[in-house]
């Protein structure tokens, strides 16, 4: 049972275009969403995150989107650089103190061109 | 300050043998992880644990164990390798076990299994 669902695969953007990458979840325990961008040979990096009392964070080029009653977020890059090629995964942890791990989607291979 | 540090970086065994992962967390973080990031997928959680106790496991084998020392830094330990071991380690720390903290992800050992 996958509990976060990522959308698409892979995208391929022009350079100074907007990428989306969509996630929907199914638990709605959940309560924390962040985005990490993984680069070949790294671990992930923490992007953005939000949590589910706010429908929209935007940080720099890089917006969350948050829709709890449809239980989907984005992320939507703007201005897309070829330095953010990268894979971007989203994920979701249930809020309680202690043991709660991070449930990720399977991942979005974003790739900008010139 | 450092980073989540983890070696080694690569390590090729063979089927059967025994390997052991090591991880040290940000300086002033008590919360470890160990997630295993097969080629091509998100990462899949393996442990947490939390003031030197295991506060959670994922779905793998008793083959999996982990601990964490008494200065926050944590091993990994997978007995009687398979091929399908093969993979990206990732260790994750946090400055607490609760729900309002991110996490930060080492780069990872890559395992292959031979």
């Amino acid at each position: 049972q996958q509990q976060v669902k990522q959308s698409p695969q892979s995208l391929i953007v022009q350079k100074g275009g907007i990428s989306i990458i969509n996630c929907a979840y199914e638990n709605t325990a959940f309560d924390y969403f962040p985005w990490y961008q993984q680069f070949p040979g790294k671990g992930p990096a923490l992007l953005i995150a939000i949590r589910p009392d706010v429908s929209e964070k935007k940080e720099g080029r890089f917006t969350i989107s948050f829709n709890k009653s449809a239980k989907q977020f984005s992320l939507h890059i703007m201005d897309s650089q070829p330095g953010d090629s990268a894979t971007y995964f989203c994920a979701a942890r249930k809020g309680s103190a202690g043991n709660t791990p991070l449930v990720f989607g399977k991942g979005t291979r974003l790739s900008v061109i010139a | 300050d450092a980073g989540v540090t983890q070696s080694p970086t690569h390590l090729i065994k063979t089927r059967g043998q025994q390997v052991t992962l090591r991880c040290s967390p940000i300086s002033g973080h008590k919360s470890v992880s160990w997630y295993q990031q097969v080629l091509g997928q998100g990462p899949q959680f393996i442990f947490q644990y939390y003031e030197k106790e295991e506060r959670g496991r994922g779905n793998f084998p008793d083959r999996f164990s982990a601990r964490q020392f008494p200065n926050y830094s944590s091993e990994l330990n997978v007995n009687a390798l398979l091929l399908g071991d093969s993979a990206l380690y990732l260790c994750a720390s946090r400055w607490g076990g609760g729900a309002n903290t991110e996490a930060f992800f080492g780069q990872g050992t890559r395992l292959t299994v031979v």
